[in-house]
């Protein structure tokens, strides 16, 4: 059974540009969350997704939004980059919120704001 | 909000010896689930351990165990005959009941020394 898969590994940009990075999850799983992950923050909680409705949305500005798909892959976008959104992006999928599922986590998105 | 509080950020083992990280957390809430994940370096993260807040007995997972500590707010990682492989980032997270959100504490780095 294929992981969790996002696309790109890596991205570089410039501050003003936008950005979406793609996740697809387990075969089967339909919930998907994304995280940011930063020396300085460490790893915070960006959103929550499941049957293409968002359920939860961390406290990051309006620039960033997403969306799922009736598939259950995700995509996230960042509007107007700033430095600071350099960060390691991970995405993560169950089968669903309720009960104990695992959490599956995806390799990230690299993303470097020149 | 709930908290993650991880007061150990660099933790060092000799092989085949044993470790603990040690964690704390807050919370009101009653339903909620307890994490350990390990973060390799250039790797994905992965599940180590998870714990149920309505079961008292703790979790083991091979050389892992916890000790859960309720009235605490206390989850501390056992890691027994620790070995190379397990050198990596540690990350303590709390989810509550009904959502995917991962609520992650700052992380121990772990070191394995031959």
């Amino acid at each position: 059974k294929a992981g969790v898969t996002q696309t790109p590994r890596y991205l570089i940009k410039t501050r003003g540009q936008q950005v979406t990075l793609s996740c697809s999850p387990i075969s089967g799983h339909r919930s998907v969350s994304w995280y940011q992950q930063t020396p300085g923050q460490g790893l915070q909680f960006l959103f929550e997704y499941f049957s293409e409705t968002q359920r939860n949305k961390g406290n990051f500005p309006g620039r960033f939004s997403g969306r799922q798909f009736s598939n259950s892959r995700s995509e996230m976008n960042v509007s107007t980059l700033e430095l600071g959104d350099s960060a390691l992006y991970l995405c993560a999928s169950s089968l669903d919120f309720q009960g104990n599922n695992e959490q599956f986590f995806g390799p990230g998105t690299r993303l470097t704001v020149l | 909000a709930q908290t993650v509080t991880q007061s150990q950020p660099e933790m060092s083992v000799q092989e085949a010896e044993t470790v603990t990280l040690s964690c704390t957390y807050d919370t009101s809430e009653s339903d909620y689930y307890l994490f350990w994940y390990k973060q390799p370096p250039s790797r994905q993260m992965i599940l180590v351990i998870r714990q149920e807040a309505y079961k008292q007995q703790n979790a083991t997972e091979n050389r892992f165990s916890v000790n859960f500590q309720k009235a605490a707010k206390s989850f501390s990682l056992k890691i027994s005959d620790s070995q190379l492989g397990d050198a990596a980032m540690y990350f303590c997270a709390y989810r509550q009941g009904g959502s995917e959100k991962l609520v992650f504490g700052k992380g121990t780095k772990l070191t394995v020394n031959p």
